[in-house]
């Protein structure tokens, strides 16, 4: 079975740095992976996801993420960090082999981003 | 918004309880997944429907039972509920054609169990 690991439940930023939010998986095969974030009382936002091809992702509000094969490690990043990026943050694996139109994902605990003025 | 209807936002009820939690997938998606966000579990996957068929099942309570019907909208149902049930019940739904299978979520149901 697959899994996800976020090992910081918090991460504290000043305003203007750069961000990391770490992401390690486990899954047989090649891994889809997922970002989302979920900001007080709202559901998940997508931002982000690998399937195949470059190892840097780009997507929603000037985040990347970072697909590592050797180190199973999905990190996501962005360069200047926002006051309005403060939020939880979800990396998500799904098991390439799940059956057809089955694309439930595996969450990992969420890393709470707090950036600071 | 991400276009996944979910009712009601807020509801509490005492133990023994039982519930219904409704979802109305994005316009085209054959697929309903359920999770609960609860502070000590994370977001658990419940259940997957596809177009009004069961497809997946996870850490679902036998105490819970979900339906998705003819015009694809889905209902979560909770029964003898108990304090630890309360918890953020989100519902996500998914396009076949995406192939890659992001799924979109509502914007979650609040069961507060008294």
């Amino acid at each position: 079975a697959q899994s996800v690991a976020q090992p910081e439940d918090q991460v504290n930023v000043a305003e203007g740095n750069p961000l990391t939010v770490k992401c390690t998986y486990s899954v047989s095969g090649n891994p889809y992976l997922f970002w989302y974030v979920q900001y007080p009382n709202r559901g998940l936002q997508f931002l982000l996801k690998y399937i195949t091809g470059d190892n840097l992702v780009k997507g929603s509000y000037g985040f990347e993420a970072e697909f590592n094969k050797s180190q199973t490690s999905f990190h996501l990043k962005k360069p200047s960090a926002l006051v309005s990026d403060s939020a939880l943050y979800f990396c998500a694996v799904r098991d390439p082999y799940s059956g057809a139109g089955s694309y439930q994902l595996t969450f990992g605990k969420g890393t709470k981003l707090s950036v600071i003025p | 918004d991400s276009g996944v209807t979910q009712t009601p936002k807020h509801l509490i009820t005492a133990t023994g309880q039982r519930v219904t939690l409704r979802c109305s997938p994005r316009s085209g998606d054959l697929s309903v997944y359920w999770y609960q966000q609860s502070l000590d579990q994370g977001l658990q996957f419940l259940i997957q429907y596809y177009n009004g068929e069961e497809r997946a099942k996870g850490n679902i309570l036998e105490r819970f039972s979900a339906q998705q019907f003819p015009d694809l909208h889905s209902e979560l149902n909770l029964s003898s509920l108990e304090l630890g049930d309360s918890a953020l019940y989100f519902c996500a739904s998914s396009t076949p054609s995406a192939g890659t299978g992001e799924l979109f979520f509502g914007e979650g149901s609040r069961l507060t169990v008294l």
